[in-house]
């Protein structure tokens, strides 16, 4: 059964503050991904990695820095934390099947809200 | 920009009924469509997929229905169930080999016993 944990589960920060955000997954896949969920606007890609210390910009990386120190773990920093950036961030790691295409496996999920 | 669209954005039916979620996409290098099913507090998981060589998919009382030529594809949730109530994404990815969904902004289901 694939794994994906994130942590924390919720998290209020101040304006101004720095936020990490954690993602660990045990499926030993080579793709983790950051999404980022709003209402309205469904799942929207931020940072996405396919190996260790190498990371890609996805649709909405402005604000965001993420880090890919291990195949298990991957982080979303926000340096400088926005109230726009008040959401609910999801982390997912990805196999892809030669017939069925790639499979997301997702977190709960992160809440974070910014005051 | 919106790649790929649902409608509606909520939907509710009787239990029983047969749930029809629309979906979009502009994009014709897209090539695997999967849904994915989401509870309120839990991360979305896969729930059913068509690849662009398919005009239907069927797994128990969920069915694709794919048109290439009009970009158009639908979920049809038969029997619908109250345990059924949760949001839908539709989902697009392309045949460009960077793993790289682009997402609908979802349907939210509610099926009421």
């Amino acid at each position: 059964e694939a794994a994906v944990t994130q942590s924390p589960r919720s998290k209020v920060a101040v304006t101004g503050g720095k936020v990490t955000l954690s993602c660990h997954q045990t499926n030993n896949h080579d793709y983790m991904y950051w999404y980022r969920q709003d209402t309205g606007h469904g799942l929207r890609l931020i940072h996405y990695s396919y190996v260790a210390d190498s990371t890609e910009k996805g649709d909405i990386p402005d604000g965001y820095k993420a880090s890919r120190p291990s195949q298990e773990n991957f982080s979303l920093i926000l340096e400088l934390a926005s109230l726009s950036q008040t959401a609910v961030y999801f982390c997912a790691s990805s196999v892809r099947d030669r017939y069925s295409g790639n499979t997301l496996y997702f977190g709960e999920g992160s809440r974070l809200i910014v005051v | 920009q919106q790649q790929v669209r649902q409608s509606p954005q909520s939907l509710t039916v009787w239990e029983g009924e047969t749930a029809i979620l629309n979906c979009s996409y502009e994009n014709s290098a897209f090539d695997y469509f999967p849904w994915y099913q989401q509870f309120p507090g839990e991360g979305p998981a896969l729930l059913i997929a068509i690849r662009s060589v398919s005009d239907k998919k069927e797994d128990g009382r969920f069915t694709i229905f794919f048109n290439k030529r009009e970009k158009k594809l639908s979920l049809h949730i038969t029997d619908s169930q109250p345990g059924d109530s949760a949001t839908y994404f539709c989902a697009a990815e392309a045949n460009t080999g960077n793993y790289k969904y682009v997402f609908g902004a979802g349907t939210r289901l509610k099926v009421i016993a």
